[in-house]
């Protein structure tokens, strides 16, 4: 049993080249969700989506865009990576929205050099 | 973006003792909080999902309370273990949607 699997793992960029994260869930969760994490901040939503074909902005989306266009895949892009993006991004899904537990990825380090 | 605020920012206690950790919010427009619970190297993990004042939700020896009116909720971890040892975050819902999520409460257990 999947659940929620990010790839990549590990990634280095350098400045202004562009990248996609992958999150893919198996549990066929309508809310999936994109988030960062940095040191000594907590986790920070980036983008999320209620649903196929929907997406919303979170706290911190300016740099990333993303798109929902299957239920069990949703990506993150890096237009043109700055170093300010350097974090470790964790991708979650959940049945009920926030009624319901989330579900992590194993997280992907991008560092951008 | 809502305030959660998570005390204290550390914790380490020896194998055996009870602690506890809160979780502090805006009352304001309350949908959901959510305990997780993160280990280093691993995703974070679902502990509760809390909704209603008065909440108390109970998983072996860890337990939540919700104080939706005040604005706070408290995570109490009995008889701790080494392998307690984690990151408690908080998240806090007011739309249905999204978690905010505190910075955490980093619990170091030692036998």
């Amino acid at each position: 049993n999947a659940g929620v699997t990010q790839t990549p793992k590990f990634r280095v960029l350098k400045t202004g080249q562009s990248m996609t994260l992958l999150c893919a869930q198996d549990m066929n969760h309508e809310y999936m969700y994109w988030y960062r994490q940095d040191p000594g901040m907590g986790l920070r939503l980036i983008h999320y989506s209620v649903g196929e074909g929907t997406t919303a902005k979170g706290e911190v989306p300016d740099g990333y865009n993303v798109s929902r266009l299957k239920k069990q895949n949703f990506l993150l892009g890096l237009e043109s990576a700055a170093p300010s993006q350097t974090s470790v991004y964790f991708c979650a899904s959940s049945y009920e929205g926030d009624l319901g537990e989330a579900f992590f990825g194993q997280g992907t380090r991008l560092t951008v050099v | 973006i809502l305030n959660v605020e998570q005390s204290p920012q550390s914790l380490h206690v020896q194998e055996g003792d009870s602690t506890n950790f809160t979780c502090s919010f805006p009352s304001s427009n309350f949908y959901a909080l959510h305990w997780y619970r993160w280990e280093t190297a691993k995703s974070p993990e679902a502990l509760f999902v809390m909704t209603l004042n008065g909440d108390e939700k109970k998983k072996g020896r860890i337990s939540a309370t919700l104080n939706t009116k005040e604005g706070y909720s408290y995570l109490y971890i009995k008889g701790s273990q080494p392998e307690d040892s984690a990151t408690y975050l908080c998240a806090l819902s007011n739309s249905g949607y999204a978690l905010n999520f505190g910075k955490g409460t980093s619990l170091l257990v030692t036998p």
